[in-house]
């Protein structure tokens, strides 16, 4: 079965830092492209970040850009959001999803991390 | 404010159909990239319902269909069951933002 599970995420400040965590199991990991998409609780969805197969290119929404880091480590089938910078309104549900190279839809979707930046 | 837009709400009763328009641009919709559809069951996570416009993922019931025309979308449910009462969500890429985006979601509400 594909499954993608996050970790990490959780309560910080503004200006604060968090690492999300997402790890694959199922598939080859290495051979798909991996992304981030985040959910405000009981709104709509917002792509936020891409990394190819390989580790390059990589792309990230404006919303996030020079804020946010995507990486992955395939030996260990995983994919990281580094989340610098946050602001109350980086508060979300934030998904790892899988992208297959060639196409433009997102699936299978992880059961997400919440992140909440409040004082 | 999304850059695919849907009507927030559509309603129906059981064994009616119901569409669920996705307007975009000529920089989305209206390119070569193609349209999606996810639904999101209350409490659950998005599930890819349509892809590429027309295909359902295997175990998505033919009830659900999706089409795509110039900068527009839809998708279609017909003989509406209870357990399509979900939030539903297009998706398609944007070639000016070099961005994948969504639209802003719609609740579907079974009578």
């Amino acid at each position: 079965e594909v499954q993608l599970v996050e970790s990490g995420g959780g309560l910080v400040q503004p200006g604060g830092s968090l690492r999300l965590s997402c790890t694959g199991s199922g598939f080859t990991f290495s051979s798909y492209e991996m992304n981030w998409v985040r959910q405000v609780p009981g709104k709509g969805l917002e792509w936020i970040s891409y990394i190819m197969s390989g580790g390059s290119p990589i792309y990230y929404a404006d919303s996030v850009k020079g804020r946010f880091t995507i990486s992955r480590d395939d030996a260990k089938n995983s994919v990281y959001l580094q989340l610098n910078s946050l602001r109350a309104e980086d508060t979300a549900i934030y998904y790892c999803v899988r992208k297959t190279v060639g196409t433009t839809w997102f699936d299978p979707w992880g059961q997400g991390t919440l992140v909440t930046v409040s004082s | 404010q999304s850059v695919l837009t849907q009507p927030p709400s559509v309603s129906g009763a059981p064994g009616q159909r119901v569409t669920i328009s996705c307007t975009g641009s000529s920089s989305n919709i209206g390119t070569r990239y193609e349209v999606h559809w996810y639904q999101q069951l209350p409490g659950t996570v998005p599930k890819l319902l349509i892809y590429a416009n027309t295909y359902r993922p295997s175990g998505v019931p033919d009830r659900f269909s999706g089409s795509k025309s110039g900068t527009s979308a839809s998708l279609a449910i017909t003989g509406l069951q209870a357990e399509d009462e979900a939030d539903y969500y297009c998706q398609s890429y944007d070639i000016s933002l070099s961005a994948w985006v969504f639209g802003g979601g719609t609740k579907l509400t079974v009578l």
